[in-house]
């Protein structure tokens, strides 16, 4: 199973500013994803983060808000930007390799946002 | 559009089983998932059932789908403490390209 690092593990940010979460993966990955799971909540999938091109967002979820890199096959970045207290969340970077059926995730990111 | 719920809480006593139940409305569900999430971490897959299957056991834990009624369950037997947990199904239905995850059950141990 793919081992995957999140960074950083929590942050506590001013309203207004933006917040760079990185994921970096111990192999090469086929699909990554980027996930939100808001206070007492379940999780919902932000966007799929493809190589090489830009990523494909879900319903609800806009490129100038989360902008995402993915400059290769083990590794990507989730942009919050001009936060609010609704941001605050946690934010989980997901994994597939190959044609593996399970998805992998880190251990998520914990935003407060004051 | 597609949903998946579970019951919020559960409590059971030390040794006794588990069961936590969960619903899904897309019938092209192909793979259901049982996922654990303990405090701060992130979260770890335990199981996974194919739609063509009615059953899966793996130590101690056991899944039972019911593809009729949409019904997925797990249950674990001999509940310890160390398994005080939020647990969440999840279904996807092409090549777990997207998943959907259920609210989440939060499942609290008694010594």
């Amino acid at each position: 199973s793919a081992v995957i690092s999140q960074k950083p593990s929590r942050d506590i940010c001013q309203r207004g500013t933006s917040l760079t979460i990185q994921c970096q993966v111990d192999s090469q990955v086929t699909m990554m994803f980027w996930y939100r799971q808001q206070p007492g909540q379940s999780l919902t999938l932000i966007a799929t983060a493809n190589q090489g091109s830009e990523a494909t967002y879900e319903s609800g979820f806009v490129i100038d808000k989360f902008p995402i890199s993915r400059p290769n096959l083990t590794f990507s970045t989730l942009t919050v930007s001009n936060m609010s207290p609704e941001d605050s969340s946690i934010y989980l970077c997901s994994v597939k390799e190959g044609g593996n059926t399970e998805a992998f995730f880190g251990q998520g990111t914990r935003l407060t946002v004051v | 559009g597609e949903d998946v719920e579970q019951s919020l809480f559960l409590s059971v006593r030390e040794g006794d089983s588990s069961v936590i139940n969960c619903t899904y409305t897309d019938s092209s569900s192909t793979y259901l998932y049982w996922y654990k999430q303990e405090p701060g971490a992130g979260l770890q897959l335990l199981t996974y059932i194919f739609s063509n299957m009615d059953m899966k056991q793996d130590q101690r834990l056991t899944v039972l789908l019911n593809k009729k009624d949409k019904h997925l369950s797990l249950r674990i037997a001999d509940t310890q403490t160390g398994d005080s947990a939020i647990y969440f199904c999840a279904e996807s239905s092409s090549w777990g390209y997207k998943y959907i995850f259920g609210t989440g059950t939060r499942l609290k141990v008694l010594a």
